[in-house]
């Protein structure tokens, strides 16, 4: 079947510091990979994705790539800010599946001044 | 644009009560999703329709929970009896079609069940 595993939480930095959580899967197919982010209080936002092999999503200063070798698609950010400070999660979907997201455990992300 | 809305924010019924949670999808999106968050786990896909039709339903209790969309529009989904461990966060979302979207999700009922 398909899976995602994500680094477990909480995760805590301090302002500016590097920040990498990690994310492999397993799928049965051609996967996209997404990252999503929940923000306290607020519903799921798409942070960004990927849907071959090699690509880079970017998206407010976060990266991840697409590495199909390493079955893998962790997500950086050079500097983190107090904003940053959410919940995210490692998803993907199979091409021609649907639509349906297969989700991780989510990694909590706590950055202090 | 108006996001995805969902009511009610929370909820509190004891075990063996029933329950509804109401969706409304962003205008003009035919796929909708219904998700089941559990504390510390990932979310998890419920049922999905595309328009007012069934498209997967492989992982909803048919026992106990049941949802529709009628007109392919708003979406409604019960649970009946409730469960202890139905106690979730269910979060519905919609794309504007099956396929490689973006899916958008609303802020999610907080369901405990005492």
């Amino acid at each position: 079947g398909n899976s995602v595993t994500q680094m477990e939480g909480p995760v805590t930095l301090s302002e500016e510091a590097f920040l990498t959580i990690n994310c492999t899967y397993t799928a049965t197919g051609y996967p996209s990979l997404f990252w999503y982010v929940q923000y306290p209080g607020e519903g799921l936002q798409l942070l960004l994705k990927a849907t071959k092999a090699d690509d880079k999503g970017s998206n407010k200063g976060f990266e991840a790539t697409y590495r199909k070798e390493t079955t893998s698609f962790h997500l950086e950010k050079g500097s983190v800010q107090v904003s940053d400070s959410a919940v995210y999660f490692c998803a993907l979907s199979i091409t021609g599946g649907g639509n349906k997201l297969t989700f991780g455990t989510g990694t909590q992300l706590k950055v202090e001044l | 644009e108006a996001g995805v809305a969902q009511s009610p924010r929370y909820k509190i019924i004891e075990k063996r009560q029933s329950v509804a949670f109401w969706c409304n999808p962003i205008s003009g999106h035919a796929t909708l999703y219904w998700y089941q968050q559990i504390l510390g786990q990932g979310p998890k896909l419920l049922i999905q329709f595309q328009n007012n039709g069934v498209v997967d339903d492989s992982q909803l209790p048919k026992d106990r929970f049941s949802a529709e969309r009628l007109k392919g529009v708003d979406s409604t989904l019960k649970i009946q009896p409730a469960k202890l461990e139905d106690s979730a966060v269910y979060l519905c979302a919609s794309s504007l079609r099956t396929g490689n979207t973006e899916a958008f999700f609303g802020q999610g009922t907080r369901l405990t069940v005492v």
